[in-house]
């Protein structure tokens, strides 16, 4: 299995500019989760889908982000605009069953908004 | 609401000394889970642990589940400079939430 897959990997935009995150889950898992690390505010958790259904989405800093999850393979997390404040590392994350189980956690992507 | 508290932020040691990482939860966890960063790396699946007062071992990491499942720790003995990283608890909740720590950032000084 190739584990749960991010692209970029790394990111440089302008401030103002659209920006996609996408990630391929495990195969087989249900759930998936985005995060957000930085070294001021640790890992934190954006949102986690469901079978698709986004369930938790209280940490999702502002209207400016949005994330969707099409289907079971694949989901994109959305800032717009971006703010240098959204640099960051954004992870993504799968599992089965739900929040509780053991996550598989994908390489992340490195965002820098200039 | 259910948050999960970790301590120390940061630990610095000498090789061959021990480190030990506490979490503790506001409300009775379900499990926990812990997990290991490496630098610039994402986080890995260590170990879950789900009975009360439960010990298990890996090589020489130590995790331990309170009595009243509501905190946790994790014994690295004679640490190595492999285990550089930072070490993540995650607190599962019968809500099917779970929490992530902090994370306790450990550098070893050859």
């Amino acid at each position: 299995d190739a584990g749960v897959i991010q692209s970029p990997r790394h990111e440089v935009t302008e401030m103002g500019q659209e920006v996609t995150l996408r990630c391929k889950p495990i195969s087989g898992h249900n759930s998936l989760f985005w995060y957000r690390q930085t070294m001021m505010r640790g890992l934190e958790l954006l949102i986690y889908f469901n079978n698709n259904v986004p369930i938790d989405d209280s940490g999702m800093p502002e209207d400016r982000f949005s994330a969707k999850m099409p289907n079971a393979s694949f989901s994109t997390l959305k800032i717009q605009p971006s703010e240098p404040r959204d640099s960051a590392v954004y992870f993504c994350a799968s599992t089965w069953t739900g929040a509780g189980e053991t996550q598989y956690f994908g390489p992340g992507t490195r965002l820098l908004v200039l | 609401g259910q948050q999960v508290m970790q301590i120390p932020q940061y630990q610095h040691v000498q090789e061959g000394e021990d480190f030990t990482t506490y979490c503790n939860s506001s409300t009775t966890l379900s499990n926990i889970q812990w997990y290991k960063q490496r630098p610039g790396g994402h986080p890995v699946f260590l170990i879950q642990l789900v009975k009360s007062g439960e010990v298990k071992k890996q090589k020489r990491l130590t995790f331990q589940f309170g009595e009243a499942k509501k905190n946790s720790s994790l014994h690295i003995t004679a640490t190595q400079t492999t285990d550089v990283g930072t070490y993540f608890c995650a607190g599962g909740y019968n809500n099917n939430d779970m929490r992530f720590g902090a994370g306790t950032r450990l550098t070893v000084k050859p």
